[in-house]
């Protein structure tokens, strides 16, 4: 039981460039999201999913977009990769039988330049 | 909307001393608290929550939390700090009203056990 896993770890892009930043869990949980994190403050939340098919904009979605095609896997996708974007993206998941709690992946630093 | 605050950039203790990390909240209706830790290089790992029921919450690794209503704090505790406890913390509240249940974080505090 793996848990929540992302790839890559680390990326370097150039302003303008574009990727998909992977994620997948083995826990069958409904819920699922985004969330990026900058120094010094708490994580953001981007995209999240209820389900398969379904997705919804967080707090800071503008330069991102989603897609759930299975229940394991969530992959963010960024268009036109500018600094702002330079942060750690976590991906979480929970349950929608538990008690609110996610569970988090190991993150991906990305730095745009 | 709801928020969080960590007053704390840093708190420093000493090994085998208590510690507190404190946490107030703003949030309409009844609150549902978490705090997470963060180990460097890592993600989040879910330490402890509060629902309902008691003022007093056990977690992992010997953490406990008291929720207080009419203070509106949720302080993080553990009655005898290990250097390995030194991380970042983050207290969370969780999204009503949209987001499904996303949660609200903190900005962190970075806890230091010195030996």
């Amino acid at each position: 039981n793996a848990g929540v896993t992302q790839t890559p770890k680390f990326r370097i892009l150039k302003i303008g460039q574009s990727m998909t930043l992977q994620c997948t869990q083995d826990m069958n949980h409904n819920y699922m999201y985004w969330y990026r994190q900058d120094p010094g403050m708490g994580l953001k939340l981007i995209y999240y999913s209820v389900g398969a098919g379904i997705t919804d904009k967080g707090e800071v979605p503008n330069g991102y977009n989603v897609s759930r095609s299975t229940t394991e896997d969530f992959p963010l996708r960024l268009e036109l990769a500018a600094p702002s974007q330079t942060s750690v993206y976590f991906c979480a998941s929970r349950s929608s039988a538990s008690s609110y709690e996610q569970y988090f992946g190991p993150g991906t630093r990305l730095t745009v330049t | 909307a709801q928020s969080v605050a960590q007053p704390e950039d840093q708190v420093n203790v000493a090994e085998g001393n208590p510690l507190t990390v404190k946490c107030t909240y703003s949030v309409s209706g009844n609150p549902y608290l978490f705090w997470y830790v963060q180990y460097p290089n890592r993600g989040l790992q879910f330490l402890l929550k509060y629902i309902t029921g008691d003022n007093l919450v056990k977690g992992s690794y010997g953490f406990e939390a008291e929720f207080n209503k009419s203070q509106t704090s949720f302080h993080l505790k553990k009655p005898s700090a290990l250097v390995s406890d030194s991380a970042l913390y983050f207290c969370a509240v969780r999204d009503i009203g949209g987001g499904a249940d996303g949660l609200t974080f903190g900005k962190g505090t970075h806890l230091i056990i010195q030996p």
